[in-house]
Formats: structure tokens, C-alpha cells, sequence
């Protein structure tokens, strides 16, 4: 079975300062993977998704994220952060015939001024 | 429509009442899925559809819950006499599927509280 493994709940970062989410994931083919955000009250909206073409992926709003095999990661991070990126992220994996996405718990990122 | 439309957007509920919602998917895309979002933010897979034929159902509680996609119409997630515990945020979303890589659009959620 798949799994996506979000570490940190909450992550807090000064504006300007570099944002890193950490997530690993488990699966028994090759994986696609994508990162998600939420805004409160809102749906999810796509960021940025891995289809193997290239493992350094880039994304909206100035995020990207790598693919690390070795590893079985896919961290997302961006190098400045802004007010406008606090929300909660998503970590997510499609794969083994599901069609249907498998998420990570999520991380809450606060942005301080 | 170029988005998925869920309604309504807030539904309470008294406990062993039933709860209907909608979803809308985005024309032109074949597969459509529902989600629940609980408290602690996890979001745990339900059903999804291949046009109006169940795909995949392994995440629904197949005692109070149920769904439908019909043509013509918007797809449906019913819950029969509603407990504490299905107070969460129920989320649609739709893709073409042209691959694993293929992204889902995410609608707006309906907010359940069961009271």
C-alpha cells in the first residue's frame, strides 16, 4: 500500500526567509507525486506535480520541489517567503491503479513578519 | 462549467438526519472523486466514479453511505442518519485522467456538522 508521510505539522518562517516541507512517501511502483495548497476555507489548489520527466520540478507562486528516488522524497520549498504563502500544504501520491490520491497529513506554514 | 461546484456550501444536520450533497464536475472530465476532510486536517479517500460507474469505492462505510454520478445531473454523496463523527469537510473533485500524472481539480467543499 502507498503512503505519504508530511514531517512537521506546523512550520513557522520569517518573511524572506527560505521555506522547506519535508515529504517522503512509500509505494510499490513508480510514484507521481504532487503538493497541494489550502487556504482557509478553500478547495485545494495544485502547485506543482511530479511525472518523472525531470526530478527538480517547478511550480506557481514560486515553489518548486525535488524528486529524490533514493531518498523516496519530494520536499517542496520556495526561497523567500511571502505573508501571501501562509496556508496549510498537501503532500499527495497517485499510483498503483488507484486513480484516487493519497495524502499527507498536511503542514500548516505561518509566515511572520 | 471550467470549475467543480459543490453545494451547499454548509449543512447542518441533527443526529440520525440525512445529509445530501452535490458536486458539479468540470465538463468533459470523465472521473470524479470524493474526499473527507476531518479535523485533524486528514483527508481520506471515499469513492470516485469513471463517468456514472462506481470506480473505485474501497474508502466509502458502505452501512450509511452512498453515491451516485447520473447523467445529466450532478453527482450526489448521501449520508443516512448522520452521526457526530461524519461532522467534516466533504470535498469533490474531477480530472480527465490521461495518466497517473494527472492532476485533480478541487472543489470548494461542503461543510457537514452534525449536531
Amino acid at each position: 500500500a502507498q503512503s505519504v508521510t508530511q514531517l512537521g505539522s506546523h512550520v513557522s518562517v520569517s518573511e524572506g526567509a527560505l521555506v522547506l516541507l519535508r515529504c517522503n512517501y512509500s509505494s510499490s511502483v513508480p510514484p507521481y507525486l504532487f503538493w497541494y495548497v489550502q487556504y482557509p476555507n478553500q478547495g485545494l489548489q495544485l502547485l506543482l506535480k511530479y511525472t518523472s520527466a525531470a526530478t527538480l520540478v517547478k511550480g506557481i507562486n514560486g515553489f518548486e520541489a525535488e524528486f529524490k528516488k533514493s531518498e523516496t522524497s519530494f520536499h517542496l520549498t520556495k526561497p523567500s517567503a511571502h505573508m501571501s504563502d501562509a496556508a496549510e500544504y498537501f503532500c499527495a501520491l497517485n499510483g498503483e491503479g488507484r486513480r484516487a490520491l493519497t495524502f499527507g497529513s498536511g503542514t500548516r506554514l505561518q509566515v511572520q513578519p | 462549467g471550467e470549475e467543480v461546484a459543490q453545494t451547499p456550501k454548509h449543512l447542518v444536520r441533527g443526529e440520525g438526519q440525512k445529509a445530501k450533497l452535490y458536486c458539479a464536475p468540470i465538463k468533459g472530465h470523465s472521473y470524479v472523486f470524493w474526499y473527507q476532510q476531518v479535523l485533524k486536517n486528514e483527508f481520506k479517500f471515499l469513492i470516485s466514479f469513471q463517468n456514472e460507474n462506481v470506480f473505485d469505492e474501497t474508502g466509502m462505510p458502505k452501512e450509511r453511505f452512498s453515491a451516485k454520478c447520473l447523467p445529466n445531473s450532478p453527482c450526489s454523496l448521501e449520508i443516512q442518519a448522520t452521526k457526530l463523527e461524519d461532522s467534516a469537510v466533504y470535498f469533490c473533485a474531477s480530472s480527465q485522467f490521461t495518466g497517473e500524472n494527472t492532476e485533480a481539480f478541487f472543489g470548494q467543499g461542503t461543510r457537514l456538522t452534525v449536531v
